[in-house]
């Protein structure tokens, strides 16, 4: 059972936009900053957001991220066939003696 | 441009001892903490060990503290994860992150920003 809660999975056409949520405590989300993983099928997750939502270099705009409150929310926006992978949230958890928590990951599929 | 290359993972018996490195290039390594984060198969991801920039500051997940041990040597650029009294729940792919550690006015900002491929790590009689 993973600190954060994510949908197993989510669906969405080519070009259309889908959300991915992310819930936690105040001991983390409420308290932290969130970052966002993709992880294409067989190879090593890649950082998409940061502190909430900032994009390293290099991630295009289709990709956002916002917090509220516990939760947080991963946006992909024109949607597309190259987007179909596994996405994790993380933060840190000021509660557990071990801090570093993910989400048990969203499998996206474009349809 | 950063890269990540571990090795050493294997299949060993339960009980039996394991050391993973991770050999960094295209960044200066000792102005950065390390991690490893694990995934089993088919499953999500799951933080292993953290070690700050000089190995000074360490830290383990519940289920291999006391078993673990991460260290670096920034000489040669490699992290490394020496794994004892090895268990079936051990079995992942083993992957080495870089990570960034701040507080901002007052929250932790802790994320990955690059990952290495990982090395399969297999415990199994």
């Amino acid at each position: 059972q993973s600190v954060l809660t994510q949908p197993p999975s989510v669906s969405a056409a080519p070009g259309q936009k889908v959300t991915i949520s992310c819930s936690g405590s105040s001991s983390n989300i409420g308290k932290n900053y969130v970052s966002w993983y993709q992880q294409l099928p067989g190879t090593a997750p890649k950082l998409l957001i940061y502190e909430n939502n900032k994009r390293p270099s290099g991630i295009p705009d289709r990709f956002s991220g916002s917090k509220s409150g516990t939760s947080a929310t991963l946006g992909i926006t024109g949607l597309q066939t190259g987007d179909e992978a596994d996405y994790y949230c993380g933060t840190w958890d000021t509660s557990l003696s071990a801090p570093a928590v993910f989400g048990g990951g969203t499998q996206l599929t474009v349809l | 441009e950063v890269q990540l290359v571990e090795s050493g993972g294997a299949v060993v018996r339960p009980g039996g001892s394991l050391r993973l490195s991770c050999a960094a290039s295209g960044f200066t390594f000792d102005d950065y903490g390390m991690s490893w984060v694990r995934q089993a198969p088919g499953k999500g991801l799951e933080w292993v060990s953290d070690t700050n920039w000089n190995g000074g500051s360490t830290g383990y997940a519940d289920s291999v503290k006391g078993r673990f041990t991460i260290s670096r040597d920034n000489a040669k650029n490699s992290l490394f994860l020496q794994m004892n009294s090895l268990r079936a729940e051990d079995t992942a792919l083993y992957h080495c992150a870089r990570r960034k550690l701040e507080v901002v006015y007052g929250s932790a900002s802790y994320y990955f920003d690059y990952w290495g491929q990982g090395t399969l790590v297999t415990v199994s009689s």
